[in-house]
């Protein structure tokens, strides 16, 4: 079956615990990229990949990390998470070119303490 | 800088009724794709249709059915004879290449109530 997959689904940690939340895809994507969601903000992007080794920052990349080492993967690393990091996260995925339609994973609640 | 609006925060209606979800987006690009997804109360988001900059027809899929005006950078979706199914927060988007890279930007979306 098509999908993207994250893990975990829920994680509640505290202040300045490193975490790193995992994204992967099994239908050969290129372009990968994480989201977050917020009441009333919409989706941000955080940051995306066009291909392994190609990361770019989204429109709120602070206090986050990424890494496309292969390209069925895409983890997404809080090195020091804050409390204004508690959201919902996607990560989705498609295949390159801005006419594509995106897939998301089903989300990973994070709330930090 | 892209940038795409979803006025209607959230949205009641009555079952049966018929109800316009607007989105207006704003790109200096002329090539760009506009999509709408939906999210359902249970959390996925789900992709609905798509719409590239050079076609300017209306589609129409059931009882979804969605308006794509340039002239006045808009892109609304409107629900016919609504159900309570279609409760569910829904999301317009913009896609463009940009520079070599491929920019999405959503609107902060609109969550829309169907009361039985």
């Amino acid at each position: 079956e098509a999908q993207v997959t994250q893990n975990p689904r829920y994680l509640i940690t505290v202040t300045g615990k490193k975490l790193t939340v995992t994204c992967s895809q099994n239908m050969n994507h290129e372009y990968m990229s994480w989201y977050r969601q917020d009441p009333g903000l919409g989706l941000r992007q955080i940051y995306y990949s066009m291909n392994v080794e190609v990361t770019d920052k989204g429109d709120v990349p602070e206090g986050y990390k990424v890494s496309r080492k292969e390209k069925r993967n895409f983890p997404l690393i809080l090195e020091s998470p804050s409390p204004n990091q508690t959201s919902l996260y996607f990560c989705a995925s498609s295949p390159q070119g801005s006419y594509n339609e995106q897939f998301f994973g089903p989300g990973t609640r994070l709330t930090v303490l | 800088a892209q940038k795409v609006t979803q006025a209607q925060t959230e949205i009641s209606v009555v079952e049966k009724e018929d109800v316009t979800l607007d989105c207006v987006y704003e790109t200096r690009d002329t090539t760009y794709y506009l999509f709408w997804y939906k999210q359902p109360p249970s959390g996925e988001l789900v992709f609905l249709i798509r719409r590239n900059s050079f076609d300017e027809q209306n589609e129409i899929s059931g009882r979804y059915s969605w308006n794509f005006q340039k002239s006045t950078s808009s892109f609304n979706f409107t629900i016919t004879a609504s159900q309570v199914v279609d409760s569910a927060v829904y999301f317009c988007a913009l896609s463009l290449d940009y520079g070599g890279y491929q920019k999405v930007t959503f609107g902060t979306g609109t969550k829309l109530q169907v009361i039985p």
